[in-house]
Parts: C-alpha cells; structure tokens; sequence
C-alpha cells in the first residue's frame, strides 16, 4: 500500500494564481483531512471530509476550496493565491473507527510558497 | 474553547539524556491522546496513542506516555534519547465520542540532540 500520497511535492505560485492540491489514499478511509502548518502554529486544519460528497470547514478555510468526488481522492483548490497562504500542507486520512477514535495517517506535504 | 498547550518549543539535549516533554489539554471529557512525530523533511507518523485502560502507554522507539486524568496532561518520555530522535513532536487530543474535525494538534516541539 502507497498509504497516503500527495501531489505535488513543491510549487510556487504568483500571488492571484490557481492551484489544486491533490491527496490520495489507498486504504479505503472514511475520513480525510488538509491541514497547514506553519513555524510555531502546529498544524490546523483547513477543510475535511467524512464521506465522499461530503466536506466541511475545518479551523481556517478562508480562501479554500475542497472537493471529495471519489472516497480515496481529495483536492484542495485556491482560487486565488495570496503570500499567506505560503506554508506546508498536509493531507490526512482516517479510519471510522468505533468509539470516535479518529486515528490520522499522513501523507507527505506539499511545500506552497506564493511570491 | 478546548486547546492543546506544549510549553516546551524546542528541548536540546545530549545523546543518553532522559527526555520528557509536556502535553497539557483543556477539555474535561473523555478523551483519545496521541504523540506525532516529524522527522525533518518528512510527514507526520504516530509514535504513540491512549485511548483507554492503562494510562501509561509505550510506543514506537521506546518512547512511553502517562495519562495523568487529574492534571490533563498526556506527557512523553524517553529515558535515553539518541541522535535520530532530532525531530518535532507534536501532541493531538481528540474528545472521545466528538467528530472527525475535533482533533486538536499542540503546537509542537522542537527536539534537537547533540551527538
């Protein structure tokens, strides 16, 4: 199994581009997340998703977009890219466990930075 | 609102040293406990989690964590640290019984070892 991967590794943007970051994963998961991180910020979470079809905001989903058109797929678009918006994301993805154990499996990140 | 403080940002230590960083979280309930860690340049793996039963629980590398319920902390330890634990470590608490958005990441510590 890949687990979770992303797409791409690295991108630089201009301030006003588009992009979509891509996230897959391989172990039939329920739940997946995007979070940034950010020097001394930790990680917080942007958009998720407990169900293809379904998507919610997370902690900061201004200037975010997300979308969950297949279970093992979920993009994350900005629109417009601004130089806040430079950082590290992270895709997640978790089981549905019982109990409400939400254990997360992490891809590897994509370094965005917008000049 | 529920918060997960890590007050150490960066620890450095010798090899051999014993090491414990604190985790301290504000939500009263019922809860599931995890340790991250992030080595540098890659994502993040589980190194550790509690969910119920003894609240002193071994991980990966031999790091261990005690859930102490009446303090709220879920502190990591390890006796010996060794030049490969350079890394950031990250504590996550999510409510039990709560959704897939609650889990709340510290904002991580810094760990350097000096060989």
């Amino acid at each position: 199994n890949a687990g979770v991967t992303q797409t791409p590794k690295f991108r630089v943007l201009k301030t006003g581009q588009s992009m979509t970051l891509l996230c897959a994963q391989d172990m039939n998961h329920e739940y997946m997340y995007w979070y940034r991180q950010d020097p001394g910020m930790g990680l917080r979470l942007i958009h998720y998703s407990v169900g293809e079809g379904t998507t919610a905001k997370g902690e900061v989903p201004d200037g975010y977009n997300v979308s969950r058109l297949k279970k093992q797929n979920f993009l994350l678009g900005l629109e417009s890219a601004a130089p806040s918006q430079t950082s590290v994301y992270f895709c997640a993805s978790s089981p549905q466990l019982a109990g409400g154990l939400y254990e997360q499996y992490f891809g590897p990140g994509t370094r965005l930075t917008v000049t | 609102a529920q918060s997960v403080s890590q007050h150490n940002h960066h620890v450095i230590l010798s090899e051999a040293a014993s090491l414990e960083l604190g985790c301290n979280y504000s939500y009263g309930g019922t809860v599931n406990l995890f340790w991250y860690v992030q080595y540098p340049g890659q994502h993040l793996q589980l190194l550790l989690k509690y969910f119920s039963g003894d609240p002193l629980v071994k991980g990966i590398k031999g790091f261990e964590a005690e859930f102490i319920k009446s303090k709220f902390s879920f502190n990591l330890r390890k006796p010996s640290v060794q030049w490969s634990d350079t890394a950031e470590y990250f504590c996550a608490v999510n409510p039990g019984y709560s959704s897939a958005s609650k889990i709340i990441f510290g904002s991580g510590t810094r760990l350097s070892i000096r060989p």
